[in-house]
């Protein structure tokens, strides 16, 4: 079964900093689709970035990007030039390439701006 | 600039209380979905809808019950609730379910006594 995994429960970073959030996946599938999603304190969820599994190069969203390493089936999510409003919990979730609603989800990482 | 509705937003229960949580988007997408999220835990899929009239089990429906009412109505409904259903709840939608991007309600939180 497929399973994803954020080691991070909590990260902090400072304002204008950097700051990267880790995710691994377990699958046996090669066709696939990668996301990370944003839940503010307002707890409406959204999308931040996404990623297709046979895409080589990494997806880039304004100051968000991720570094997909397929081998190791690693997908982080970078965040840059932090700002305050980027303070929320970031889900990481794996979608099947052939499933049309199946979303596996991790755990989530609370990220914290320091200002 | 509704987006996806849900109500209530929050809602206590006694065990063995029934109740319906509602949901509705103004987006004309074909799929929406019911996930409850509980601490440290990813989101877990209860039931989807691909379309009026359609529903499937996801992860999690043990104990709830869905109805499709139209295209933009999805309700979610807890028979006999149980201090185990205890949770928040989402509902969400999407016009292509491949591509993952779903539109999220604002949450409903449930506690059952």
């Amino acid at each position: 079964a497929q399973t994803v995994t954020q080691s991070q429960p909590e990260m902090s970073v400072q304002e204008a900093e950097t700051v990267t959030l880790s995710c691994t996946y377990d699958t046996s599938e090669s066709d696939y689709y990668l996301f990370w999603y944003k839940q503010p304190p307002s707890r409406q969820m959204i999308l931040v970035i996404r990623q297709e599994a046979y895409k080589q190069q990494n997806a880039t969203e304004n100051r968000f990007s991720v570094n997909f390493q397929k081998a190791a089936k690693s997908f982080s999510l970078k965040i840059s030039d932090s700002q305050l409003g980027d303070a929320a919990m970031y889900f990481c979730a794996y979608r099947k390439g052939d499933s049309n609603y199946q979303l596996i989800w991790g755990a989530g990482t609370k990220l914290i701006i320091k200002p | 600039n509704a987006g996806v509705t849900q109500t209530p937003k929050f809602q206590v229960l006694k065990t063995g209380q029934s109740m319906t949580l509602q949901c509705a988007q103004d987006m004309n997408h074909n799929s929406m979905y019911w996930y409850r999220q509980d601490p440290g835990m990813g989101l877990r899929l209860i039931y989807y809808s691909a379309s009026e009239g359609t529903t499937d089990k996801g992860e999690v429906p043990n104990g709830y019950n869905v109805s499709r009412l139209n295209k933009r109505e999805f309700s979610l409904r807890l028979e006999s609730a149980a201090p185990s259903q205890t949770s928040v709840y989402f509902c969400a939608s999407t016009r292509d379910p491949l591509t993952g991007e779903l539109f999220f309600g604002e949450g409903s939180r449930l506690t059952v006594l």
